[in-house]
């Protein structure tokens, strides 16, 4: 049972990144996900969910028009396409899966690292 | 926007009881979530719905839940218990998802 984030990397401000997160071990389509991000030295922050239908998707205010969270359940994976990226976004991202659609995040990868600056 | 307030920091000595605080209005009305997050390592759920503990979390790790507040008290503290502690939960619509700024949890 993991998940498994990748795509992070440099990028200018202004410029556009797709990460990915791919799953494995559980009824993925079942299943509601989020990105969380951490900032260096910083703490916590949920950023997107979306359940099993993609149906439901909420984004956090910081992000909300700018990133679009996305899920393929022929192929248990993820994906965070973000753009209009700015210095502040500069983070690791989480793939969470959460047992709630409130909270309960249950299961969390390793982050992949996005770097914004010029 | 929403904000859950924790304290920066709480030390304590080894087999002490330590008590991490956490509140937000909408805490009478929404589940709180505990994570432990050590450096360098991924979050992991210590807590869910303000009293439950995961499996594989020692039963020293308990919940409790008071109005504007929820705490997370950890009794007879070991040195291993010593990492950033935050808490989770939503606010009144259920769509916005928020995190404490974290707890410091030094073993003296």
């Amino acid at each position: 049972v993991q998940v498994v984030e990748s795509g992070g990397g440099l990028v200018q401000p202004g410029g556009s990144l797709r990460l990915s997160c791919k799953t494995s071990g559980f009824a993925f389509n079942q299943n509601n996900m989020n990105w969380v991000r951490q900032a260096p030295g910083k703490g916590l922050e949920w950023i997107s969910h979306i359940n099993g239908t993609s149906y439901v998707k909420y984004y956090a205010e910081s992000v909300e028009g700018r990133f679009i969270f996305s899920r393929d359940n022929a192929d248990d994976s993820l994906y965070l396409q973000m753009n209009r990226l700015r210095a502040e976004d500069t983070a690791v991202y989480y793939c969470v899966r959460s047992v709630d659609p409130r909270g309960a995040f249950d299961l969390w990868g390793q982050g992949t690292m996005v770097i914004v600056s010029s | 926007s929403y904000e859950l307030t924790q304290p920066p920091l709480v030390s304590v000595s080894p087999g002490e009881t330590a008590s991490i605080t956490c509140s937000g209005h909408a805490l009478p009305r929404q589940y709180a979530y505990w994570y432990r997050q050590k450096p360098g390592q991924a979050p992991v759920m210590v807590m869910y719905k303000d009293v439950h503990r995961p499996s594989g979390i020692p039963d020293r790790f308990s919940g409790s839940a008071s109005g504007t507040n929820v705490a997370l008290t950890i009794t007879g503290v070991q040195a291993e218990d010593e990492a950033d502690y935050y808490c989770q939960s939503a606010d009144d619509t259920g769509t916005l998802l928020v995190f404490g700024g974290g707890t410091r949890l030094t073993v003296l």
